[in-house]
Parts: C-alpha cells; structure tokens; sequence
C-alpha cells in the first residue's frame, strides 16, 4: 500500500464549481499535511499547510484532515480558470533516521469558462 | 516566485552523457532537496544537503549523485544516462533539516535522446 494515495483525475468542471480534491494516507502517525498546486511547466508551491484533524481556510481554499479516516481535502470555493493546475497532496515523514516529504500522485484540475 | 533558481530550463543530450544540473537556494535557506518527477512515478525524493552534507536519500540511482558547495548552492550529476531518465528535476529548499516546509524551484526538464 502506498503511503500516500491520491487520483490523478484529470477532473474538469464549470468556472464558479466546488471542487472537492482528495487524498487518503495509511500512517496514522501523520501530524502534518500540506497542499501543493503545480501549475503546468512549472515547479510546485505550497498552498496549504495544516496540523492535526480539522480545517483551515484561506480565502477560497478550504483543506480539511479527518484523522480517524486518514482522509485529507482541498476544497476550491468559486473555482476560476485560474486555478487549473496539479494539486499535490504532501506529507512530511520521519523514516530512516531522517524527514522526507511524501507526495501524492497529484490531480490535474481543469476550470473552463 | 519562489527564490529559488535552477539551471539549466532544458537539456537535451544523447544516452550514455553525463550532464549536471545546477539549483541556487532561497536565500538564508540551509536544506536543498532534489526530486525527479516523470509522467508515470510523480513527484519522487532523490536526495536532502543540509548546509553542506549529506543528510538523507530517497530513490536515487548510483548512476546519480549530487553535492552542496560552501556557498549552499547544489549541484546534481547524471551520468550513463539512459531514456528512462527523462524528467523534470526539481530542487527544492528549507530553512531547517526538517522536510516539511519546501520551497520549488523552476526545475530542469531533461530530455534523453
């Protein structure tokens, strides 16, 4: 079982949609979870950034962590063209001795007008 | 943009080359990461630097290696390279050892002829 599941999509929806983007993880360890978005021919930036179960909003952006089902979400509010991208879900790992960030396969979102 | 650079954007070479990539930190930013990211593996952790040494490894070939100067930027080599190896190779950076908070270069995107 991978350490951090994620589908890749593609997922496509109208301009003005809730997009709902998910990830499921298998340690029940995991303190940290964070959001990237990646947009095309371009590196990955952090979005979000949350601890423990609960959510955390920043303006439309929600991300929500439910411990108990290793279940973490990014939810888009008002999507806009402008948010067609990779999203990334990531979470940091102490394993070996040392931390490492472990990443989702990523879904690619499309917004179309 | 993120403060972090990397050299060069594109690289196309034949098999059996070698090639080296090139990434500059944030400034004050102690951590450089490399990862490779290819259609079918996503985003994969190759190796950490902290503040000049080597300090954790992730899927990194032999054929592969990487080293942090005294002025923090880093350097990643391939050699033998093969087809498989086209990608997009990120550098990342942080300020501290621990992996959670990462900042994403352009990247580099090689392509093996």
């Amino acid at each position: 079982q991978k350490e951090v599941e994620q589908d890749p999509g593609p997922l496509s929806v109208p301009e003005g949609a809730i997009v709902s983007l998910n990830c499921t993880y298998s340690n029940s360890a995991f303190q940290y979870f964070m959001w990237y978005r990646q947009y095309s021919r371009k590196g990955p930036e952090l979005l979000m950034y949350t601890y423990s179960s609960g959510n955390k909003e920043d303006g439309r952006f929600t991300a929500q962590v439910d411990k108990s089902s290793k279940y973490i979400s990014l939810f888009i509010r008002d999507s806009q063209p402008s948010d067609s991208a990779t999203y990334l879900c990531a979470i940091p790992m102490f394993s070996g001795g040392y931390n490492k960030l472990i990443f989702g396969a990523g879904t690619r979102l499309a917004v179309h007008p | 943009d993120s403060g972090v650079t990397q050299t060069p954007k594109h690289l196309i070479t034949a098999t059996g080359q070698r090639v080296t990539l090139r990434c500059s930190p944030r400034s004050g930013d102690l951590s450089v990461y490399w990862y490779q990211q290819s259609l079918d593996q996503g985003l994969q952790f190759l190796i950490q630097y902290y503040n000049g040494e080597e300090r954790a490894k992730g899927n990194i070939l032999e054929r592969f290696s990487a080293q942090q100067f005294p002025d923090l930027h880093s350097e990643l080599n391939l050699s033998s390279l093969e087809l498989g190896d086209s990608a997009l190779y990120f550098c990342a950076s942080s300020n501290g050892l621990a992996a959670d908070t990462q900042y994403f270069g352009p990247g580099t995107r090689l392509t093996v002829l």
